[in-house]
């Protein structure tokens, strides 16, 4: 079975340009989850997915952070315009069940931004 | 507020020894998960074990245990008879309720373990 996708996997770009980062979930999972992690930290919720629907976005920043999940399967993140500290990892995963359920995530490789 | 502290930011220990990676919490939730992930240089973060607050059953697997102490809020995880290929950052994770039924994780810093050979 194959696992979360993300792609890029690394990213470079100079400040005040745009980034887009995706995310395939592993098949039949409907609730996806983008992380933020900076270096030496542990990952931090940006944006819950259930199918289509976010239901918990009050961590993403939204004046320059969206995402979407337009068919409730893959997912892009994207931000416009990068700053220097956005540079961090950005992990997306997947879990079964809805919002009263806590199962376990399964997480992607993630993408590393680097903002110059 | 919720919290995960892993006051253990880096561990060496030679392959072989046992070594034991704590994380104490802090919830006011009645109902509540604990997890651990295991992150490689690769950057994957894998999924180790869950718990439930009911449950403060100790939990075996291989090399691997976990200790569950309600009374002291801790859920230490060691690993017996350590190799190299444990060699990853570990990170301790308290399931948190964050309003309209929505439930999401808290990670603690993460510990860097380093085995040896």
């Amino acid at each position: 079975e194959a696992g979360v996708v993300q792609s890029p996997r690394y990213k470079i770009i100079e400040k005040k340009q745009p980034v887009a980062f995706w995310c395939n979930p592993i098949s039949g999972h409907n609730t996806l989850y983008w992380y933020l992690q900076n270096l030496g930290q542990g990952p931090e919720l940006l944006i819950r997915y259930e199918n289509e629907e976010a239901v918990d976005d009050s961590q993403l920043p939204k004046d320059r952070f969206s995402a979407e999940r337009l068919k409730g399967v893959d997912s892009t993140l994207k931000i416009q315009p990068a700053e220097l500290g956005d540079s961090a990892v950005y992990l997306c995963a997947s879990s079964l069940g809805d919002r009263n359920t806590i199962n376990e995530q399964f997480f992607g490789p993630g993408t590393r931004l680097t903002v110059l | 507020a919720q919290k995960v502290t892993q006051a253990q930011t880096e561990i060496s220990v030679v392959e072989k020894e046992d070594v034991t990676l704590d994380c104490v919490y802090e919830t006011r939730d009645t109902t509540y998960y604990l997890f651990w992930y295991k992150q490689p240089p690769s950057g994957e973060l894998v999924f180790l074990i869950r718990r439930n607050s009911f449950d403060e059953q100790n939990e075996i697997s291989g090399r691997y245990s976990w200790n569950f102490q309600k009374s002291t809020s801790s859920f230490n995880f060691t690993i017996t008879a350590s190799q190299v290929v444990d060699s990853a950052v570990y990170f301790c994770a308290l399931s948190q309720y964050s309003g309209a039924g929505s439930y999401q994780l808290t990670f603690g810093k993460g510990t860097k373990l380093s085995v040896i050979p």
